[in-house]
């Protein structure tokens, strides 16, 4: 049981370049996340999404774009990185059912776009 | 976006000390998490509590759940080095409510 697990770990990114960022959980949970986490700023959500096909956009969505085709996969999109996406990115889910709100994380993503 | 009120920011400790810090909101929630985020990781999820009141352990940490509904407590008790870390809470507000407060973190630094 490997909990959350995100792809890459590291990446390095020039402005105007895309990536995609890999979102895995094996609890079968409902509910998945993506947040960016800035020093001085918190967590904060960028999108999230409630079951399989489902998105929704959180509070900072511009620049970022996702899909959850399959339930256990929750992708991040960046069209055209800007050095204002320079950040850590987390991915986290939580079960939803039966009033079980615990938020599981991943261990991040650092992003530098040049 | 909205934050919780966590205090102290930070704290220095001696190794063997007991450590209280707290959470704090302006509205109610029915759940509070609280969480360990060490440099360059994820945040690594404590304990979790669901009713006003509720005190829960994990080993030495100890979470309580407010009767207001509007806080929520954690100690460390005797503190050792591999406790340093960030601590941070986080409220759920309730049943079909997708989204989470976080709170704005106590930096511990434990001195051997």
């Amino acid at each position: 049981n490997a909990g959350v697990t995100q792809t890459p770990k590291f990446r390095v990114l020039k402005t105007g370049q895309s990536m995609t960022l890999l979102c895995a959980q094996d609890m079968n949970h409902e509910y998945m996340y993506w947040y960016r986490q800035d020093p001085g700023m918190g967590l904060r959500l960028i999108h999230y999404s409630v079951g399989e096909g489902t998105t929704a956009k959180g509070e900072v969505p511009d620049g970022y774009n996702v899909s959850r085709l399959k339930k256990q996969n929750f992708l991040l999109g960046l069209e055209s990185a800007a050095p204002s996406q320079t950040s850590v990115y987390f991915c986290a889910s939580t079960d939803g059912l039966a009033a079980r709100y615990e938020q599981y994380f991943g261990p991040g993503t650092r992003l530098t776009v040049t | 976006g909205q934050q919780l009120n966590q205090s102290p920011q930070s704290m220095f400790i001696q190794e063997g000390e007991d450590v209280s810090m707290n959470c704090t909101s302006s509205s109610i929630f029915n759940t509070w998490l609280w969480y360990k985020q060490d440099p360059g990781e994820g945040p690594v999820l404590l304990i979790a509590l669901y009713k006003a009141g509720e005190l829960t352990s994990n080993g030495r940490l100890t979470a309580q759940f407010g009767i207001t509904r509007k806080d929520s407590f954690l100690n460390i008790s005797a503190s050792i080095p591999s406790d340093v870390g960030i601590y941070f809470c986080a409220g759920h507000k309730a049943s079909g409510t997708y989204k989470y407060i976080f709170g704005t973190g106590t930096r511990l630094k434990v001195l051997a």
